[in-house]
This record gives structure tokens, sequence and C-alpha cells, in this order.
């Protein structure tokens, strides 16, 4: 059973323009939301990551937004960029309870067209 | 500093053989993860250390998965009698502390033929 659901699975955007990915989850228990960014051949990176006691964090070009009442989440992504190309998974924990591996979308396949 | 280093890149098993895969985390990380990661998923995670103790071994597939870290420092997974179903990318991640963020290695290839 997915424990955390991502969608879309790909996104074409231009450059320049926004990236929006969501994700979904139904454990109420979780308690931390880490993006992860995974170029071929390489393994997941952190990008941001959130905790429900706030519904917006920002990294520079990097937005997650987080609704606790619709138990979702979503990366954005502004003014995107061909390096952005990847693969982006998002994550959920429930360190709270010392429960400390994270349980992965299926993954967004990005590509920023020049 | 160095990130977290697995080893053999790519390995290529014949369907029966054992196999071990090894994982060197960052310096001084207490904590030691292992996810599979199947061809266009997420990964899934498969087992975890807090220093030499196996404190989640939950999500291995069967019983022919295998982890330690006898020392606390350097892994090794070990998959025995490998099947085609054990085909996968399977990544290491270290982390400082249990709830510190998982530093990811460059993961181990692993096809069965």
């Amino acid at each position: 059973q997915q424990q955390v659901k991502q969608s879309p699975q790909s996104l074409i955007v231009q450059k320049g323009g926004i990236s929006i990915i969501n994700c979904a989850y139904e454990n109420t228990a979780f308690d931390y939301f880490p993006w992860y960014q995974q170029f071929p051949g390489k393994g997941p990176a952190l990008l941001i990551a959130i905790r429900p006691d706030v519904s917006e964090k920002k990294e520079g070009r990097f937005t997650i937004s987080f609704n606790k009442s619709a138990k979702q989440f979503s990366l954005h992504i502004m003014d995107s960029q061909p390096g952005d190309s990847a693969t982006y998974f998002c994550a959920a924990s429930n360190f709270g309870r010392g429960a400390n591996n994270l349980f992965f979308g299926t993954g967004t396949r990005l590509t920023v067209i020049p | 500093g160095a990130g977290v280093s697995q080893s053999p890149r790519y390995k290529v098993a014949k369907r029966g053989q054992d196999v071990a895969l090894r994982c060197d985390p960052i310096s001084g990380h207490v904590s030691l993860f292992w996810y599979q990661q199947a061809l266009g998923q997420g990964p899934e995670f498969l087992t975890y250390f807090q220093n030499e103790a196996q404190l989640d071994k939950s999500g291995l597939p069967s019983d022919r998965f295998f982890a330690e870290r006898p020392e606390g420092s350097v892994s090794t997974l070990k998959i025995q009698r490998t099947q085609q179903e054990d085909s996968a990318v399977y990544l290491c991640a270290s982390s400082l502390g249990l709830s510190d963020t998982q530093y990811f290695g460059p993961g181990t290839r692993l096809t069965v033929l």
C-alpha cells in the first residue's frame, strides 16, 4: 500500500515557468515531509523539508505548501531552469514516534524545455 | 567532505548466486539506512541501524536479505540465492542522528539474470 501518493508522473515546463508537484498522505502520524531531487545515476538529494506546524516553507526558488487538514503537500519550483530537469520525490516520516524510515512517493520526472 | 559511497556501483548476478553490497557512510554518522528502488519507482525502506544495532528490519522482503554493521561504520547488505525480482538499485543513506537529514549514496544497481 502506497503511503504517499504523488502526481503527476511526468511534467514538462518551459524555462522560466512554474513547476508544481503534488503529494497526498493518509497517516496522520507523519510529522516530517521532505522533497528529494534525483538525477540519473545518482542517489536522491534533499531539496527542502517541512514540519506540519507551518503551512509554507520557501528556500530560494523552491517552496513547499502544506495543507494539514487535506493531508496534502506540494512542491513549487519558480523560474524553472533546464538544470532542474530531474526526478522529484516527496516523502514522509514519523520522526516523533522514533520511526525514522522515509516513505517515498513514486516520483515525478520533470523536464524543463529551454 | 566525502559523501556516502557504495560499492560496487553495478552488479550482475546469475539467479541463485549470493551477493554482498557495501556502504561507507559519512564519517561520524550514527544512523544508516538501506532502501530498494525498483525501476521507475521511489525508494522503499529495507532496514536501518543506529551504530551497530539494527533497530528496524521490517522492510526486508524475505529471509534471503541480511544486513550488518558490525563496527558501527561500514554496512553490508547481503542477498542470498538471488531471484530476478531482486533486480533493483540498492541505496544506502546515513544521517548524523536518527531524526536528521538522510544523505544518500549513488546506489548499487543489481541485475539478476
